[in-house]
């Protein structure tokens, strides 16, 4: 089946650890992005990429950063850095102007 | 920078009724708006697009509207049943490329009692 896939869908992590949070599509879409959704917030972006070996910054960068070596992954780490990481982060692909589809999402948490 | 709103954050209404979703947003100069929806602790769903050049789109028992001069968009939804219960997003694209620049508003979550 064609789709985006998140995992791990539970993240746990410590003070002073940086995590990587995966994502993987098969749409074969050109596309992919990184949001991040805190209760009673709409989705923020984080990061966006629109074709492999190249991304933009979006609206919440800091303390985040990507890598698109595959047209098929988007990996999202979250670095030691980040001050209150603690939410839902959803991953998202789409063809150049069709809409984005979404994975199922990645709970982190900070312990 | 654009600003979308929706109101209310939530709504119950009984099954059966017909209800409408709002949207409002700051920028008129969008390239389109869509509306998704999200179940708790899921990814989004896109349920429907509406371009710029369009006044509205419908899928089913959905109908969605877009007035751009107004800066408004509204999600009908007809003959409400329990599985629509769930938080509707509306997002706004600024772009004709990819759509980066979605901006989402903060949902608003329905739920319908049966």
């Amino acid at each position: 089946d064609g789709g985006i896939t998140q995992s791990p869908k539970y993240l746990f992590r410590k003070e002073g650890q940086n995590v990587t949070l995966s994502c993987e599509q098969n749409l074969n879409h050109d596309a992919m992005y990184w949001y991040r959704q805190d209760p009673g917030q709409g989705l923020r972006l984080i990061y966006y990429s629109q074709i492999v070996n190249d991304f933009q910054k979006g609206d919440i960068a800091e303390g985040y950063s990507v890598s698109r070596e595959k047209k098929e992954s988007f990996p999202l780490t979250v670095t030691s850095a980040k001050k209150n990481p603690t939410a839902f982060y959803l991953c998202a692909s789409s063809k150049a102007t069709d809409t984005q589809y979404f994975g199922p999402g990645t709970r982190l948490t900070v312990l | 920078k654009q600003e979308v709103t929706q109101i209310p954050a939530a709504l119950s209404v009984p099954e059966g009724e017909n209800l409408v979703l709002n949207c409002s947003f700051t920028d008129s100069a969008i390239y389109n708006l869509q509306w998704f929806r999200q179940d708790p602790g899921k990814g989004l769903t896109s349920l429907l697009l509406i371009q710029s050049s369009q006044r509205e789109q419908t899928s089913g028992r959905l109908n969605a509207s877009l007035d751009k001069s107004s800066g408004r968009s509204t999600l009908y939804i007809a003959a409400s049943q329990p599985g629509d219960s769930a938080t509707y997003l509306c997002a706004s694209s600024k772009t004709n490329f990819g759509n980066e620049k979605l901006t989402f508003g903060t949902g608003t979550r329905l739920t319908i009692i049966p």
